[in-house]
């Protein structure tokens, strides 16, 4: 089965300085993998997907399969970032894959001014 | 939003009644889902479905049921309520069944309270 790890419950930074949310993960097949944001008491929504390569308000996570890692990152933080991050992993089947995303523990952001 | 609502929002009720929870969809999608979302645990997967009566267990099953007669439906049923069900309950759909990426949309969750 596959697992997906989120190993900070709670990230603290300043301002302006620079974000890594670490996520590893542990499947056998070829995964697709997701970071979503969950602002205050709000819905999950979609951040990035790793096969899109894109970067959604500065941040941007690259698949590492040597390391089975897919950290977010962002170069300089604002405040605004303040949330709860989630990684999720969809495992990829021929058969079909209805069977949703497993998610990491999530990590809460703070953004200090 | 991918048309998703939930209801009812918020629910407080006592240990032992039951308890539905609705998701409702507007644009026909085949796969639907239900987490639970509890600190320190992230978000579980409860139950799932591929299309109208097919339905799967997820990975926190136990003491939920699941139905759906209709496509835009996808109703959660807590049969006989406990405290360890208080929770923050989310329905999600995806977009894979028409050729998309597998990401789920969510809805804006259901807050539960089982005293």
């Amino acid at each position: 089965a596959q697992r997906v790890t989120q190993p900070e419950k709670l990230l603290s930074v300043f301002k302006g300085a620079p974000v890594e949310l670490k996520c590893n993960y542990s499947y056998s097949g070829s995964p697709e993998l997701f970071w979503y944001v969950q602002y205050s008491r709000q819905r999950l929504q979609l951040l990035l997907r790793h096969i899109s390569r894109e970067s959604i308000k500065g941040f941007t996570a690259d698949l590492n399969k040597g390391e089975t890692s897919f950290h977010l990152k962002k170069p300089f933080a604002q405040e605004e970032d303040s949330a709860m991050y989630y990684c999720a992993l969809r495992a990829r089947y021929s058969g079909g894959g209805a069977d949703g995303l497993t998610f990491g523990k999530g990590t809460h952001l703070i953004i200090q001014p | 939003d991918a048309g998703i609502t939930q209801s009812p929002r918020h629910k407080v009720t006592e240990t032992g009644t039951p308890v539905t929870l609705r998701c409702h969809q507007t644009e026909n999608h085949r796969y639907m889902y239900w987490y639970r979302q509890d600190p320190g645990h992230g978000l579980r997967l409860i139950h799932y479905s591929y299309g109208v009566k097919d339905t799967d267990k997820g990975e926190v099953s136990d003491g939920y049921s699941v139905s759906r007669s209709k496509t835009e439906d996808f109703l959660l049923t807590l049969e006989s309520a406990t405290s360890s069900q208080t929770s923050v309950y989310f329905c999600a759909i995806s977009r894979l069944a028409e050729g998309n990426t597998g990401e789920l949309f969510f809805g804006e969750g259901s807050r539960l309270t089982v005293l």
